[in-house]
């Protein structure tokens, strides 16, 4: 079964201490991966797509890397307004199977600490 | 450029009551996917419409309904409200292609929180 598992739950960092979060997956193909901020009461903004291992994305402190089975979403020197809830989602492809859904993560809570 | 809304925001319904969830999508966009979130957990996929079609439905049961206006926009539609319909409900668009599957990124509007009492 798909399945997308992301780790860890919750992290607490200083401001300024840099770490990364992890989303391993499981699909017979992956068709493209997307990272999503969501705060609290809102809806998930759109933070990056991979679509191929070795593909690398970045956007001001964060930076999304893809592998075969997991991707890492590095988190440079951050700010309290970082604090959020990040999910991952795959969107399973193959010529046997390719979907539209997303199937999402549970995401992991950040909370950074001035 | 306005983003994916939704309305209303909030809502409260009884058991076994209908209703009914509101959704434009992002200009320049023509498909709209709605998902369900429930508390501390990521969202599941509920269907997806293209061209006024459902075009890929995930697995909910059949009280879960929905249609495309020519404009794009959308309307979920749920019949016989159950306690666990509670949850907040999430539109998001992207754009399509003529083929049937598309990986271009889905926006989300900030959804609708239904309360089932």
């Amino acid at each position: 079964e798909d399945q997308v598992t992301q780790s860890p739950e919750a992290l607490r960092l200083q401001e300024g201490e840099s770490s990364s979060l992890n989303c391993s997956y499981t699909v017979s193909g992956l068709r493209g991966l997307f990272w999503y901020r969501q705060d609290p009461g809102k809806g998930p903004e759109f933070l990056f797509t991979l679509y191929s291992a070795g593909e690398e994305k970045e956007k001001e402190r964060l930076k999304a890397t893809l592998t075969k089975k997991e991707s890492f979403l590095h988190i440079t020197a951050p700010k309290p307004e970082d604090s959020a809830t990040y999910l991952c989602a795959v969107q399973e492809g193959n010529y046997g199977g390719a979907t539209n859904k997303l199937i999402f993560g549970t995401g992991t809570l950040l909370a950074v600490q001035p | 450029d306005a983003g994916v809304t939704q309305s209303p925001t909030h809502l409260i319904k009884t058991r076994g009551q209908q209703v009914t969830l509101r959704c434009s999508p992002k200009s320049g966009h023509d498909t709209v996917s709605w998902y369900q979130q429930a508390l501390g957990q990521g969202p599941q996929f509920i269907f997806q419409y293209y061209e006024e079609e459902e075009r890929q439905r995930g697995n909910f049961p059949d009280r879960f309904s929905g249609h495309q206006f020519p404009n794009y926009s959308s309307e979920l539609n749920v019949n016989a409200l159950l306690l666990g319909d509670s949850a907040l409900y999430l539109c998001a668009s992207s754009l399509g292609s003529t083929g049937w599957v598309s990986n271009q990124p889905q926006h989300f509007g900030d959804g609708t929180r239904l309360s089932i009492l």
